[in-house]
């Protein structure tokens, strides 16, 4: 069970926006502590998609954007692509812990 | 071109050992914390361990603290994480990542390795 909640599986037609939430605690996200999410397709290594207050690296595309309050962040695709079929990660730090998290993942599919 | 390829990875039973090594090629090792993350088969990503800069802090999760060692050497721009006491539930690829600092996600990510504890 992981300290970041996510929800397992998340769809839209394309063309819709999809918003994926990531649920942590006062400890972690509710601290103040960066949020970053990663993609990952099927047979290869995660990828970083968006760092922090929506730093996207190079080639990343600008459908993806990211929020955060409170103890939640969300990752929202605006105009969802079959491309963008994948699973999606949050990852952060828990001070109290002192350990790095990720969300248990959420699989993205295109109606 | 920024690279890690991990190595090391294979069959092993359980109570046993093994070491997985991380090579970095095309940046400064020195520069980042590294880390260990764990996908299990069909699973998600599990965060193992973290090693700042210089080496002088590591931390690790609780399901792996005090049979797994998180070690470096920048002048190979090496990273090795040592395995001990393994279990069927620390079956699964190891991938080495970088990172910047807690702002900085983790940007580079190595193909991984596969381990498999089995009798």
């Amino acid at each position: 069970q992981s300290v970041l909640t996510q929800p397992p599986s998340v769809s839209g037609a394309p063309g819709q926006r999809v918003t994926i939430s990531c649920t942590g605690s006062s400890s972690n996200i509710g601290a103040g502590y960066d949020v970053h999410w990663y993609q990952q397709f099927p047979g290869t290594a995660p990828k970083l998609l968006i760092s922090g207050n929506n730093n996207r690296p190079s080639g990343v595309p600008d459908r993806f954007s990211v929020s955060k309050s409170g103890t939640s962040a969300s990752l929202a695709i605006t105009g969802l692509q079959v491309e963008d079929e994948a699973d999606y990660y949050c990852q952060s730090y828990d001070t109290r812990l002192n350990v790095l998290l990720f969300g248990g993942g959420t699989k993205v599919t295109a109606l | 071109e920024v690279q890690l390829v991990e190595s090391g990875g294979t069959l092993v039973q359980p109570g046993g050992s093994l070491r997985l090594s991380c090579a970095a090629s095309g940046f400064a090792l020195s520069n980042y914390w590294m880390h260990w993350v764990r996908q299990a088969p069909g699973k998600g990503l599990v965060w193992i361990s973290r090693i700042n800069s210089d080496g002088s802090d590591r931390i690790y999760a609780d399901s792996v603290k005090g049979r797994l060692t998180i070690s470096r050497d920048n002048a190979r721009n090496m990273m090795w994480l040592q395995m001990d006491s393994l279990r069927a539930e620390d079956t699964g690829i190891y991938y080495c990542t970088r990172k910047a600092g807690h702002a900085s996600g983790m940007d580079v990510w190595g193909q991984g390795t596969t381990v498999t504890v089995t009798s």
